[in-house]
Parts: C-alpha cells; structure tokens; sequence
C-alpha cells in the first residue's frame, strides 16, 4: 500500500493551524499512524488508528480521516513542532510510511 | 523508562553482511505484548520497515528485502538483532530498532538509531 503526504513541505508561523494530508492507494480502515520526527532524532508517535493520541502527546494534535483519506491537524503551532511529520499504514503487511512532510518557520 | 539501543559497524563494504544489534533496557524482551521490530531511513529519505520478531522467534519481513534479512532475539541478553546480506550502497541508511505492540503495528518506541554506510 501506498502512502502520499501533501504538501512535502510547508512554511507556517507560530500559532498558524496547520493540516498535513496522507492518502492510501486502497482503503485501510482506520489502521493509520502518525509520527513526528526532528532532525537527527528518531520519530516520535503522536496518533494510531487515525485519531488516538499517543499518551504525552499534546490536544494541540489531531487526527481524522477513514479508508484512503487522513489528516493530521495541530490546531496551534509551537516552535517544538517545526518537524517533519510521516503517516504509517497499520492494516496490512508489508508496514508503509509516507514521504513526510517537512514544517519549516515562516 | 524503556530504553532501546543500537549497535554495530558504522561501514561496511560492498557484498558484505551489515550486523546490528539492538540492546532493550527498561523492559523485557520476552514480554509477550510486543514484537520488535527493525527500520530503517535513507539520508534524507523516508522510512522504510525492515522486518520484525516476537520473543518466541517469530518472524516477518518486508518482501522486498526478506532474501537478505535475518532478524534474531536472545532473550538471555534482552538483544535482537539484524543480518542484512550482500549489501550495496543502496543499504547505507540510519538503522532504527523499536517496539512494536502486539496485534497492532505502529512503533511505540525507538532507539536513537545508528547510520551504516555501505563504502569500500
């Protein structure tokens, strides 16, 4: 299964919203993960099954979306979020990740 | 706190077998909510999952790496561990190890991770 985030890259301030796209080739249910990675650190997951915050994980951060259409929202942006964010497919094997999509400061 | 912790050569050559280990603290390796798995990331690419195990030894892997990749646990020492065969520079990449909740198939936690480069 394929995974395509849009946009690759987006510019945005603090306190801007902020939504990430992540689109599956098939239906996967809600069998959808998100992670956040900062440079040269290993990911952190924030959301599974769409929309299930990972313990820690701040409600600035939100999930949504069913079958082939996701979305990763942070409703206030921090400077601790300017990240790169990657979506995860949980519903079959093999695992897939998208290509990410890097939040860079206006 | 769950720690994990990756370790090996930093190079390896061309046709060789790359070696990782990955050191679980914090928890045990035998539990049996957890498989554990291996991931890696390309410089300034994206992630890529390698294979994982249960503690009894169980096993699967991305078909389209599963001829070269073997993964092992030693419960003895709270280790499993990635063989990955005959590597080009297509492998260089920064090699992640991570837990994997039983019947789910997210990873929950990761170690820090340790670039491989494949060089002669």
């Amino acid at each position: 299964i394929q995974l395509t985030q849009s946009p690759s890259s987006l510019s945005a301030s603090v306190g801007d919203r902020v939504t990430i796209t992540c689109r599956a080739s098939q239906g996967i249910g809600s069998f959808l993960a998100w992670y956040q990675q900062k440079p040269g650190k290993a990911p952190k997951l924030l959301i599974y099954a769409a929309s299930t915050l990972q313990n820690g994980v701040p409600s600035t951060f939100s999930g949504s979306g069913s079958g082939t259409d996701f979305t990763l929202t942070i409703s206030s942006l921090q400077p601790e979020d300017f990240a790169t964010y990657f979506c995860q497919q949980l519903n079959s094997y093999p695992w897939t990740f998208g290509q990410g999509t890097k939040v860079e400061i206006k | 706190q769950l720690q994990l912790q990756e370790s090996g050569p930093g190079l390896v050559k061309p046709s060789e077998t790359l070696s990782l280990t990955c050191t679980v603290s914090g928890g045990s390796i035998s539990s049996s909510s957890y498989y554990w798995g291996w991931i890696r990331q390309p410089p300034g690419k994206g992630l890529e999952w390698i294979g994982s195990i249960y503690y009894s030894g169980s096993t699967y892997y991305n078909p389209s790496l599963k001829s070269r990749v073997t993964i092992s646990v030693d419960t003895s020492k709270n280790q499993f561990s990635l063989k990955l065969s005959s590597v080009t520079a297509a492998d260089t990449a920064v090699y992640y190890c991570a837990r994997q909740p039983f019947g789910q198939s997210f990873f929950d936690y990761w170690g820090q991770g340790t670039l491989v480069t494949v060089s002669s």
